[in-house]
């Protein structure tokens, strides 16, 4: 089956600075969503970008398909963005079969 | 707010219960999906309905039964659960048209078993 993995697995930051998180993905894919997994274990998401770039205020997102990867970018970063971030990517088929990678606990201190 | 609700929030059960988890999700979507998170892992999927029907059972204990009465509704009834299965029980939904489309995922399910 399709692999996931993010980096990096770990990323502490200051308040106010910026980050790039990568997801690599091991085969072709139709659907990729970037997440943020709250301390409550909520999944808030963030974007639905099976390719392209989006932005969303600090957050925006580029998928480049045809190299197999992901980056989402945060600036400015504040002690709410801490917790983990996921991408899952879905191969297609007849079901939207959603994979997560292995994820990014950021930590952001005051 | 999600838009999939998930209930009850915290569960603790015996090994000898039985007891069921419940999602709702009121966008019109008919893939329904149940994920397992153990601590400090990534989801993992479960079942996965498409219009009412289960397509996708990823070889999950017979212990977990999915149950989808609707397309509103999706269920997991528990029963005879081992000590190992305590984790967060997440609901998704996603629309169909196209099979590509987005997951919405609700709060979640947190499970203890005693």
């Amino acid at each position: 089956g399709i692999q996931v993995e993010q980096s990096p697995p770990d990323l502490i930051l200051q308040e106010g600075a910026n980050s790039t998180l990568r997801c690599n993905f091991s085969d072709s894919v139709n659907n990729l969503q970037w997440f943020h997994q709250n301390p409550w274990g909520q999944l808030i998401n963030l974007f639905y970008i099976p390719s392209g770039t989006k932005q969303n205020g600090r957050l925006s997102a580029t998928t480049v398909a045809t190299e197999r990867y992901s980056l989402l970018y945060i600036s400015s970063s504040q002690t709410t963005d801490s917790g983990v971030y996921f991408c899952a990517v879905s191969a297609g088929g007849a079901t939207n079969k959603l994979i997560f990678g292995t994820g990014t606990l950021l930590a952001v201190q005051p | 707010d999600t838009e999939v609700t998930q209930t009850p929030k915290h569960l603790v059960m015996g090994m000898t219960n039985k007891k069921s988890l419940k999602c709702e999700q009121h966008m019109g979507h008919r893939a329904m999906y149940w994920y397992k998170q153990k601590a400090k892992k990534p989801p993992e999927l479960m079942f996965v309905y498409s219009y009412e029907k289960l397509s996708i059972n990823e070889s999950v204990p017979s212990r977990f039964s999915p149950e989808c009465p609707n397309s509103s509704l999706l269920n997991l009834h528990l029963h005879a659960l081992q000590p190992e299965d305590s984790a967060l029980y997440l609901c998704a939904s996603s629309p169909t048209r196209p099979n590509t489309g987005e997951l919405f995922f609700g709060e979640g399910s947190r499970l203890t078993v005693l």
